[in-house]
């Protein structure tokens, strides 16, 4: 069946390092491709998104690019900061399910 | 705009003990979803919900679990009677329907942490 698998954390590094948390998928069709955030004590919202092959996602200085050739999806940021701590989710779906399948989650914790 | 609503927040409760867990989506959301979050893991679909219609329940464990959603707005989960690994959080999330707009985000609350003593 359909699945992501992502990196173990904790992630830690110190205010403006170079992040990345890699993401891989196995999936029996073409899906969508997402990274969520769960900050602490907050519900999990949308970070990004790509919803075929080649497409980068962006957002608040993060970047993930659908990469169909090695079933790819890793999450990207040049400089990171404090406040970026937290969990991240990289998920897939289908357009016509509007089932989300999750990763385990990475935990991402930045230093001053 | 209000955001998904769950209660409680947190619950205790002794096994073999009844439990219900209440969500409200955002306004205007058809799509409603509970998931259930093991400590360290993702979150895994139980239920999603077309309107009043449960349209996923393939994973739902309908021997002590329950769910409904009358009115196409509100939504319960029950747990009757929990077990000791039935501790987690329990997830609602809302969405627009896939001809209205659907971009595939999922609108997620701050969850209901269950523990089972």
């Amino acid at each position: 069946g359909d699945s992501v698998t992502q990196m173990e954390g904790p992630v830690t590094l110190s205010e403006e390092a170079f992040l990345t948390i890699n993401c891989t998928y196995t999936a029996t069709g073409y899906p969508s491709l997402f990274w969520y955030v769960q900050y602490p004590g907050e519900g999990l919202q949308l970070l990004l998104k790509a919803t075929k092959a080649d497409d980068k996602g962006s957002n608040k200085g993060f970047e993930a690019t659908y990469r169909k050739e090695t079933t790819s999806f890793h999450l990207e940021k040049g400089s990171v900061q404090v406040s970026d701590s937290a969990v991240y989710f990289c998920a897939l779906s289908y357009v016509n399910t509007d089932k989300l399948i999750f990763g385990t989650g990475t935990r991402l914790q930045v230093f001053p | 705009e209000a955001g998904v609503v769950q209660s409680p927040r947190y619950k205790i409760i002794e096994k073999k003990q009844p439990v219900a867990f209440w969500c409200n989506p955002i306004s205007g959301h058809n799509t409603l979803y509970w998931y259930l979050q093991n400590l360290g893991q993702g979150p895994e679909l139980l239920i999603r919900y077309e309107n009043e219609e449960a349209v996923d329940d393939s994973q739902l464990p309908k021997d002590r679990f329950s769910a409904e959603r009358l009115k196409g707005v509100d939504s319960t989960l029950k747990i009757q009677p929990a077990e000791l690994g039935d501790s987690a959080v329990y997830l609602c999330a809302s969405s627009l329907t896939l001809f209205s707009g659907n971009t595939g985000e999922l609108f997620f609350g701050e969850g209901s942490r269950l523990t089972v003593l």
